[in-house]
């Protein structure tokens, strides 16, 4: 079945750079597109970029200055990198995957990779 | 486009009809979706382009509205129905709503 998991450290340090990878299985990242949101504590959620079917990527052009998503799709695997992090940052970090025939509605999600920005 | 979700928290009992209201800042074009999120879980896709039905949702949960308004309606509320929901746009860029707060009474 379809699955995105997402991993990476937990804590970050101000000013570094957040690395994380959302490793997916039951479908194809070269038929789908891959999203990700995240959600500070307790708060709303808040779409942060796509890479698309095509290999090509957009960003919210609130963090785009700061954001980068890659991918290998021979590992089955999509990549965020998010530099000069600072404490508002910290949240749950989403991929995942629109509905088929879709570009924009999500319909299968991670379970989320938690993120702390402190020092 | 901006999206203003209210009420903020509602209160409602089991087996009451709850409508949740999502208002964008501009035309939305119906490209909007619902997404139900429970404490410590991800979002959930409830209904995508305003009123389809993702599969394996409840019947009880529908979708309504044109134009900047729309609104989920919960037919007759179930105690697993107690979550966050959030209203999603993508007319115009991609955005979500603050959330109205569902509790059982």
């Amino acid at each position: 079945q379809v699955q995105l998991k997402e991993s990476g450290p937990g804590l970050v340090q101000p000013s570094q750079t957040l690395s994380l990878t959302c490793t997916v299985s039951g479908f194809s990242l070269t038929s789908y597109h891959v999203h990700w949101v995240r959600q500070p504590p307790g708060k709303g959620l808040e779409w942060m970029g796509v890479m698309w079917s095509d290999g090509d990527t957009s960003y919210n052009s609130a963090l785009k200055s700061r954001l980068s998503i890659s991918r290998d799709t021979s590992k089955s695997q999509v990549f965020l990198k998010m530099s000069s992090l600072q404490t508002e940052d910290t949240a749950t970090y989403y991929c995942a995957r629109v509905l088929s025939g879709d570009d924009y509605v999500m319909d299968a999600w991670g379970q989320g990779a938690s993120v702390t920005v402190s020092s | 486009i901006q999206l203003t979700q209210s009420p903020s928290l509602l209160s409602a009992s089991v087996g009451d009809r709850v409508t949740l209201s999502c208002k964008g800042s501009q035309n939305i074009n119906n490209y909007l979706a619902w997404y139900q999120q429970k404490l410590g879980e991800a979002p959930k896709l409830l209904i995508y382009k305003t009123n389809s039905l993702q599969t394996g949702i409840p019947s009880r949960f529908s979708g309504s509205g044109s134009g900047t308004d729309y609104t989920l309606t919960i037919s007759s509320l179930h105690s697993e129905d107690l979550a966050t929901y959030y209203c999603y746009q993508y007319n115009n860029g991609l955005t979500f709503g603050s959330g109205t707060k569902l509790e059982i009474k």
